[in-house]
């Protein structure tokens, strides 16, 4: 059982090129999300789907895309790369949208734009 | 909207010893759930604790507790009996349940970096 996998690692681009953050689950978890982690900051929500087909905004949304076309997979577009961009990115998956679950994380991607 | 304060960015901690990391929360909905997450040096985030808005008694998991009073708007966490391993960054975390949206999303505080001496 994989869990939550993102790729790549790590990832090293210039300012205005674009990329992918690619996001699986394996657990059928119909709800997912992207969050970015900065120094002193906790998470912030980017993204996030409750299912295939539907995607909301989350805090901090300028500059990303996503898509949710099928339910283990939630890609996290970066149209045209900045250097406020550079963050580590994780991806989440739980079940439902009720309180009770946990979120279950992803191992991050460490994105540095120059 | 929801918000999640830890006021302590650093804590030390001597092994064996308890240890508290503090958390307030702001919400105007009843039911949410809250959450506390650990990440080490190694970067992944890995879920500790949970308690319900509705729960009447407060959470364990191994070391861990959660001391819940619902009325102060904070969910400290108790680690007892700290060890080497659980240096780490430590995030507090909630959920809000309504039946019109919103989701599931988590709002997390800002961290308390937790180091265990010798």
């Amino acid at each position: 059982n994989a869990g939550v996998t993102q790729t790549p690692k790590f990832q090293v681009l210039k300012t205005g090129q674009s990329m992918t953050l690619q996001c699986a689950q394996d657990m059928n978890h119909e709800y997912m999300s992207w969050y970015r982690q900065d120094p002193g900051m906790g998470l912030r929500l980017i993204h996030y789907s409750v299912g295939a087909g539907i995607t909301d905004q989350g805090e901090v949304p300028n500059g990303y895309n996503v898509s949710r076309s099928t339910t283990e997979d939630f890609p996290l577009r970066l149209l045209s790369a900045a250097p406020s961009q550079t963050s580590v990115y994780f991806c989440a998956s739980s079940y439902s949208v009720g309180t009770t679950y946990e979120q279950y994380f992803g191992p991050g991607t460490r994105l540095t734009v120059t | 909207a929801q918000k999640i304060t830890q006021t302590q960015p650093g804590m030390f901690v001597q092994e064996k010893e308890a240890v508290t990391l503090d958390c307030t929360y702001d919400t105007s909905d009843q039911s949410y759930g809250l959450f506390w997450y650990k990440q080490p040096s190694s970067g992944e985030m890995i879920f500790l604790i949970y308690q319900g808005s509705y729960d009447e008694q407060n959470a364990t998991e191994g070391r861990y507790s959660l001391n819940f009073q619902k009325a102060r708007k904070s969910a400290n966490l108790v680690i007892s009996a700290s060890q080497l391993g659980d240096s780490a960054m430590y995030f507090c975390a909630m959920r809000v349940y309504r039946l019109t949206g919103g989701g599931n999303k988590l709002t997390f505080g800002t961290g308390t970096q937790l180091k265990v001496e010798l």
